[in-house]
């Protein structure tokens, strides 16, 4: 079946830091989503892509939906400590079997 | 907006005891979606509905479990009998678009099966 491979899979980064992670699949989607999770909480939605090339920043977080549509790369500037959580990509074909898939996730500590 | 209201927050119980977890989606949201999370295989889609229809529920680990949707705001995930290998965190997501591209998820019910 179709998978999202999400690399690396744990950072351990400095306050101020920019970090960078990437999700890569052998199938082509249509739609690359990113998501943080704090701990005890639900995913949110970070950044939403629809278009191969796309670029889109939210805030500090930029996104990138690969051009061959099977890759995505999320990247964090200046990290803050609010900043450390789970980050999740997702993928989505718009075929009959349009289920999201969900990478297993890039864990991301701050050290003091 | 209240967001994706999911109950209990946290459920304890003893493997053979039936459990039901509760959702309440976003209003307006077509899609509803139950996840289960652990550490072993990340976040796994059990089924989803569309319209209060079941659309896909390949992803129900076995008949132990089912799920409901009697209206367009609420929806149950049964799980009965519990077993302790059920433990995780369970996520309730609603969306409007199809597919669930843009998925709002809940806080999450933590199920520990003793």
């Amino acid at each position: 079946g179709q998978q999202l491979n999400q690399s690396p899979q744990s950072m351990f980064i400095q306050e101020g830091e920019d970090v960078s992670m990437n999700c890569t699949s052998s199938s082509i989607f249509n739609t690359w989503l990113w998501y943080k999770q704090d701990p005890g909480e639900g995913p949110v939605l970070l950044i939403a892509l629809y278009k191969a090339g796309e670029l889109t920043s939210n805030g500090r977080l930029t996104a990138q939906f690969g051009i061959t549509r099977k890759d995505s790369f999320l990247n964090i500037s200046a990290s803050i400590p609010s900043d450390v959580g789970i980050y999740f990509c997702a993928g989505l074909r718009m075929n009959r079997d349009d289920k999201i898939i969900f990478g297993k996730g890039t864990r991301l500590h701050i050290l003091p | 907006d209240a967001g994706v209201i999911q109950s209990p927050r946290h459920e304890v119980t003893e493997m053979g005891q039936e459990v039901t977890l509760r959702c309440k989606p976003i209003s307006g949201h077509d899609y509803l979606f139950w996840y289960r999370q652990t550490m072993m295989r990340g976040l796994e889609l059990l089924i989803y509905f569309n319209n209060n229809v079941p659309i896909d529920d390949s992803g129900m680990p076995e008949d132990r479990f089912s799920a409901k949707m009697p209206n367009a705001s609420f929806s149950t995930l049964k799980i009965q009998p519990s077993e302790p290998r059920d433990s995780a965190v369970y996520f309730c997501a609603s969306s409007l678009l199809r597919g669930g591209g843009e998925q709002f998820f809940g806080p999450g019910t933590r199920l520990t099966v003793l």
